[in-house]
This record gives C-alpha cells, structure tokens and sequence, in this order.
C-alpha cells in the first residue's frame, strides 16, 4: 500500500497571504495525484487532478505542482472561503489511498 | 446536474449489517466507476471499495474485504454496499464517489454509519 503523508497537519496562515501544502507518497504515484477540500460537515470537493490539472470551477489562486512522489498545492492569496482541511489522494495503484490531510486555518 | 445520494446508514450492533444505497442521476451511470470512501468521526478519509462500470471488477479495502461488498445497478442507476459482521471501527459516514480516472470529481453528501452496542 502506498502511504500518503501530508505536511504540515496544521497550517496558520493570515488571509490574503499564500499558503503551501505538501504531500509525499511513499512510492512514485506518476502524476496520478488529486487534491481534495472538505468543510466540516460536507463532501470533500475536487481541486486539482493529474497533481496539476485545476478542476472546473475551481479557481486559479489554486495550483498543483509535482511528481512522482513530492507534490504540493499552492493557495497564492488565501481567501476565507479557503480555511478548509485539504486531502492528497493518489490514483496510481491499488488500494487507492489518501493522506491524512493538513488542517488550514486562520491565523 | 450530477447528483449522487446516499441512504441506508444507521445505528446497528455489533455483528450486524446494512445496506447503503447510493442513487445517481445527471449522467451515464454504466460509463463510470464508482467508489465507496469513509470518513470516522474526526479522521480522513479512506477508501473503502471501488467498482467498474459494468461491474465486471471490484476492489476492497484490506480492512473490509470478505465483510464487505459493493454491486451496482445499471439499469435502476444505484450503487450498493452490503456491510456484514460490522465492528466498532466501521463507525463512520459512508460517501459514494464518481471516478474520472483522475480523482472523484463528484461526492455524494454522505450516509452516518454508527455500530455500538
């Protein structure tokens, strides 16, 4: 099983400013990498597919970057809406698998 | 719109089962894979167990295989979980997820699964 390992678990940043995420896999998962957002209560919602590809509607202050085994999600300029908990999720091999997050909150 | 709509979830004993349910509608059902995800109060996510879109393959969870099992009705447009022998650490709520061979690009608003005596 390939271990996603998502840092930092939780992330304090002012509004306005940019933020960083990191995911690591523990073995190459290609670019078969997604980025999830959840709000407490609700449905995690797509960000980023193939580590780079933005999802319909998502907007471009989100980016993803990465192969491999190293990825990260940028948030240039964060906005309220963003304080959310995010989610790595590789696709590339059985079972699929998700990192445990990192909790983004406001500084 | 896609829409995915989970049901079945509920308070069961130890030991028990259930059923969920997941409903679709807005789009060519028998075109996609389909995933079963759980979230434990307060944890991430986990994927649980994955279909093909004519059900010709399915894949579990090392933690539910032989307990669980997933099937899907092209025709009435539903997934389904069939959930045996559950235990405490199955305690969670239940999401049905459309697969786009990049990720899960649609989630349904997710099923409470809770097993206590």
């Amino acid at each position: 099983e390939i271990v996603m390992t998502q840092s930092p678990a939780t992330l304090s940043v002012s509004p306005g400013e940019r933020a960083t995420l990191s995911c690591r896999a523990s073995q190459s998962v290609a670019t078969s990498l997604a980025w999830y957002q959840q709000n407490p209560g609700q449905a995690p919602r797509v960000l980023i597919y193939g580590a780079s590809a933005r999802a319909t509607g998502i907007p471009a202050r989100f980016s993803g970057s990465g192969s491999g085994t190293e990825f990260t999600l940028t948030i240039s300029s964060l906005q309220s809406e963003d304080f959310a908990t995010y989610y790595c999720h590789q696709y590339n091999n059985w079972p699929y698998t998700f990192g445990q997050g990192t909790k983004l909150e406001i500084k | 719109e896609v829409q995915l709509v989970e049901s079945g979830g509920g308070l069961v004993q130890p030991g028990g089962s259930l059923r969920l349910s997941c409903a679709a509608s807005g789009f060519t059902f028998s075109s996609y894979w389909m995933h079963w995800v759980r979230q434990a109060p307060g944890k991430g996510l986990v994927w649980v167990s994955y279909i093909k879109s004519d059900g010709g393959d399915t894949k579990y969870a090392d933690s539910v295989k032989g307990r669980y099992t997933i099937s899907r009705d092209n025709a009435k447009n539903m997934l389904y979980l069939q959930m045996n022998s559950l235990r405490a650490d199955d305690t969670a709520v239940y999401y049905c997820a459309r697969d786009v061979y990049m990720g899960f690009d649609h989630w349904g608003q997710g099923t409470p699964v809770t097993v206590s005596s």
